[in-house]
């Protein structure tokens, strides 16, 4: 079946601090990968996707690439902030023809002034 | 533009009775998914609709049912509750429901059953 797998954290990290959070799945075919950010007390939010092998997903600084040889799609930052603490969920989904996501377990962020 | 909204955003249940959690999507969405989210079981897919029809659905018992209107506003319901139902169910809806078209999630409805 599909699943994906992530570090759960949590992760804590200094201001300006190089952030990477792993992720790799589990899929027949070729799924379409994604990374979602949920804030304290709101809903989930797309931060990123990408829709083939080699593709490079990115917004506010986050950027993930599709690694089909590895099976994985790895989310970094440069330079975190203290506004960037959340919990971020890797998902992917095969249907395309609907929504359907199979998502990781979250890591939980924070990020120390 | 307004959000996904799902009411209520609270709910205490006791075991054996029944629920219905509401969601509107965003005007003009015509896509509704639900998940549930626990924390042993994280984010779980339970169904999406699309036009009145259920197109997908996950791997959950047939106490889980939805149901979607005409006017794409969506309804959830669980029967005869456990209390492993306790949970953040969410509520996401798309334009179109493709991967193409973003998911938009409202802020969930907790669930505890007691």
């Amino acid at each position: 079946g599909n699943s994906v797998t992530q570090m759960e954290g949590p992760v804590t990290l200094s201001e300006e601090a190089f952030l990477t959070i792993n992720c790799t799945y589990t899929a027949t075919g070729y799924p379409s990968l994604f990374w979602y950010v949920q804030y304290p007390g709101e809903g989930l939010q797309l931060l990123l996707k990408a829709t083939k092998a080699d593709d490079k997903g990115s917004n506010k600084g986050f950027e993930a690439t599709y690694r089909k040889e590895t099976t994985s799609f790895h989310l970094e930052k440069g330079s975190v902030q203290v506004s960037d603490s959340a919990v971020y969920f890797c998902a992917l989904s095969r249907d395309n023809y609907g929504q359907n996501f199979v998502f990781g377990p979250g890591t939980r962020l924070s990020v120390l002034p | 533009k307004a959000g996904v909204t799902q009411t209520p955003r609270y709910l205490i249940k006791t075991r054996g009775q029944q629920v219905t959690l509401s969601c509107s999507p965003i005007s003009g969405h015509r896509s509704v998914s639900w998940y549930q989210q626990t924390p042993g079981q994280g984010l779980q897919f339970l169904f999406e609709y699309f036009s009145e029809t259920q197109r997908n659905k996950g791997n959950f018992p047939g106490r889980f049912s939805g149901r979607q209107f005409s006017n794409s506003r969506s309804e959830m319901n669980v029967s005869t509750l456990e209390l492993g139902d306790s949970a953040l169910y969410l509520c996401a809806s798309s334009a179109q429901g493709t991967l193409n078209t973003e998911a938009f999630f409202g802020q969930g409805t907790r669930l505890t059953v007691v």
